[in-house]
């Protein structure tokens, strides 16, 4: 039962470029979606949130998109740098806890 | 920053041993979870707790896990009787605010890695 796909297993990018990591859902009723990052030998970290009843959130150098109708979203990067190397989680509330995606291994490259 | 501790960071046991693991959630928080991740697989929720009891647990959270909250710092998970495919990372969590909310985002620990042998 995957509610929360995330298809690409990994991503390579080179330092300065926007790295685009994508992540579909099941349920249209999500109605809160949240990324999380996540370093080898660390817990993951909350990154960035966004509700349904919006279609962009901005933070700094993340954004997170949602698009309802295609029950997608997706985080873009932009500079990459190689401190963002990492795991990404897309994540959304299941009851009263979060089920996760399977997460995006981005390599950002110098 | 406040943050959420666990202990230990690496376990090793034989199998059918007990095991607890250790958390102290972020000290205003209500809300209390426990994660884990098997080798290469994706982070599964295992179980909630609120106002000293369970408020969900996940099919994997059978009868060999416990949780408990013996003081008003600690939060901890013991498996009973360990068993191979119980090896994985096991993150504890906590949150202000129930989660599933739209405010109710988790805080992680660093995880204990726990190897069944």
């Amino acid at each position: 039962d995957q509610q929360v796909k995330q298809n690409s297993p990994s991503l390579s990018v080179q330092e300065g470029r926007i790295s685009i990591l994508n992540c579909d859902y099941t349920n249209s009723m999500f109605d809160y979606f949240l990324w999380y990052k996540k370093y080898p030998a660390e817990g993951p970290t909350f990154l960035i949130s966004i509700s349904s009843i919006k279609d962009k959130n901005e933070d700094g150098r993340f954004t997170v998109f949602l698009n309802k109708s295609a029950k997608h979203l997706s985080l873009h990067i932009v500079p990459s740098q190689p401190g963002d190397s990492a795991v990404y989680f897309c994540a959304a509330p299941k009851g009263q806890n979060f089920v996760f995606g399977p997460g995006t291994r981005l390599s950002v490259l110098p | 920053e406040p943050e959420v501790t666990q202990t230990p960071s690496h376990q090793v046991t034989q199998m059918g041993q007990e095991v607890i693991l250790r958390c102290v959630p972020i000290s205003n928080h209500l809300y209390f979870y426990w994660y884990r991740q098997i080798l290469g697989q994706k982070v599964e929720f295992l179980v909630s707790f609120y106002n000293n009891e369970i408020s969900e647990k996940s099919e994997i959270f059978d009868d060999q896990f416990s949780v408990e909250r013996p003081d008003g710092s600690n939060f901890t998970l013991k498996i009973r009787s360990t068993k191979l495919e119980d090896s994985a990372m096991y993150f504890c969590a906590s949150s202000r605010s129930r989660g599933g909310s739209n405010t109710g985002e988790l805080f992680f620990g660093e995880g204990s890695r726990l190897t069944v042998l």
